[in-house]
């Protein structure tokens, strides 16, 4: 079953610490990996996308990295600010075939920053 | 300018009624997507449509009907409104059909209340 699992589902830090985020996945077969932040009352913003060859890739203070072997990523937030408070989406993306690609949502982990 | 943009965003309507949901984008993107968030936040896909072809069905009730007049647009169309359709739903779009590496945009959602 193509599953993708979050965790912790919700985190509280305060403001300047760092926080990591993380996924585990069974999709299959594996195409690549999002991960997107959605503030509240909004759509998900993308902040990464990484695919099988990728073990880490940063977007200023978010740092993605992917395990494909264990099938795990995790999202680090440096120096946390207010405006990260959000909740922040795992997606996996199966193998496209022709008009078949297929995403996989996990159920997001949920971040407040407090002052 | 905002990329994706969807109409009404919030809708508060009866069980029975028959409601729509616009959805545009002017990004030039091929392929427009339509998806549920339920009360537990997790996203679902319900249609992907590509140069105004149906090209995924998510097994969605017959009663949701998308509609597709040119590529820059998708309608969500619902007939007979149960309490259950009650949720956030989500328009994206993404530069084509493959989902390869491409970044999906999401419009800011319209909560949909059922009552």
């Amino acid at each position: 079953k193509n599953q993708v699992e979050q965790s912790p589902q919700s985190l509280i830090i305060l403001e300047g610490k760092n926080c990591t985020l993380q996924c585990n996945y069974t999709v299959s077969p594996f195409s690549n990996l999002r991960w997107y932040k959605q503030d509240t009352g909004r759509g998900p913003v993308s902040l990464t996308i990484m695919t099988f060859s990728e073990n880490t890739k940063s977007n200023g203070r978010y740092t993605a990295t992917l395990d494909a072997d264990t099938k795990q990523s995790s999202l680090h937030i440096t120096a946390s600010q207010l405006s990260d408070s959000a909740s922040y989406i795992c997606v996996v993306s199966r193998g496209a075939n022709f008009g078949n690609e297929k995403l996989t949502f996990g159920t997001g982990t949920r971040l407040t920053i407090i002052p | 300018d905002t990329a994706v943009s969807q109409t009404p965003k919030y809708l508060v309507t009866q069980m029975g009624n028959d409601k729509s949901i616009k959805c545009e984008q002017n990004l030039g993107h091929d392929t427009m997507y339509w998806y549920k968030q339920d009360s537990k936040k997790f996203l679902k896909i319900m249609f992907s449509y590509n140069n105004k072809e149906l090209i995924i069905n998510e097994t969605v009730p017959n009663r949701f009907s998308p509609k597709s007049p040119d590529k820059a647009h998708l309608n969500l169309h619902i007939n007979s409104l149960e309490l259950g359709d009650s949720a956030v739903y989500f328009c994206a779009s993404s530069p084509d059909w493959t989902g390869l590496n491409t970044e999906a945009f999401f419009g800011q959602g319209t909560r949909l209340t059922v009552v």
